[in-house]
């Protein structure tokens, strides 16, 4: 079975500050990998997702995500952090067969003025 | 397109009532997929559908759980009798086509409360 870890549920940063959420992985077969982002009272929202390719994996709001398959690491950064940062964020892996998507627990992001 | 609509955003209920969630998926998205929300267990997923056909229902926590998709654009997913311990937020996505690289679109959630 596939799992997600997802270090700290609670991330700190100063506005402008670098963001790096972590995201360890388990897959028994080469994952699909994607960052979910949660606003209070709101649905889940796709940042961005590995599939093949490109390792380094940009998306929206100026966020990125590296794949590491030595280190079964896909950690999310962003250069500069913005007010508007402030959520929750969700690995995610999908496994083999269908769609079906395993979340890692979720790192709630503050950002600090 | 509208999103995935989900309803009601919130729902109160009594220990022992019958509870109803609905869900319309993105048109033309064959996947639908029923999570659960708690500050315990995080996402969990219950269920998902493929073609209107529940593929996995190994997540649905007891068999007061219950969910049926009579058409590919309305999904329930009904509690009954509903708990206290079931309280959580249930999300319904969808998605489009077989590979596992398609993302899933979810809706806003149904907050259910049970007193």
């Amino acid at each position: 079975a596939q799992s997600v870890t997802q270090l700290g549920s609670h991330v700190s940063v100063s506005e402008g500050a670098l963001v790096l959420l972590r995201c360890n992985y388990s897959s028994s077969v080469p994952p699909y990998l994607f960052w979910y982002v949660q606003y209070p009272n709101q649905g889940l929202q796709l940042l961005l997702k590995y599939t093949t390719g490109a390792t380094l994996v940009k998306g929206i709001n100026g966020f990125e995500a590296e794949f590491k398959k030595s280190e079964t690491s896909f950690h999310l950064t962003k250069p500069s952090a913005h007010m508007s940062d402030a959520a929750e964020y969700f690995c995610a892996v999908s496994e083999r067969y269908g769609n079906k998507l395993v979340f890692g627990a979720g790192t709630i992001l503050r950002v600090k003025s | 397109d509208a999103g995935v609509i989900q309803s009601p955003r919130h729902e109160v209920t009594e220990m022992g009532q019958e509870v109803t969630l609905r869900c319309k998926p993105i048109s033309g998205h064959d996947y639908l997929f029923w999570y659960r929300q708690t500050m315990m267990r995080g996402l969990e997923l219950l269920i998902y559908f493929n073609n209107n056909v529940p593929i996995d229902d190994s997540g649905m926590p007891e068999d007061r759980f219950s969910a049926k998709m009579p058409n590919a654009s309305f999904s329930t997913l009904k509690i009954q009798p509903s708990e206290p311990r079931d309280s959580a937020v249930y999300f319904c996505a969808s998605s489009t086509g077989a590979g596992r690289n398609t993302e899933a679109f979810f809706g806003q959630g149904t907050r259910l409360t049970v007193v």
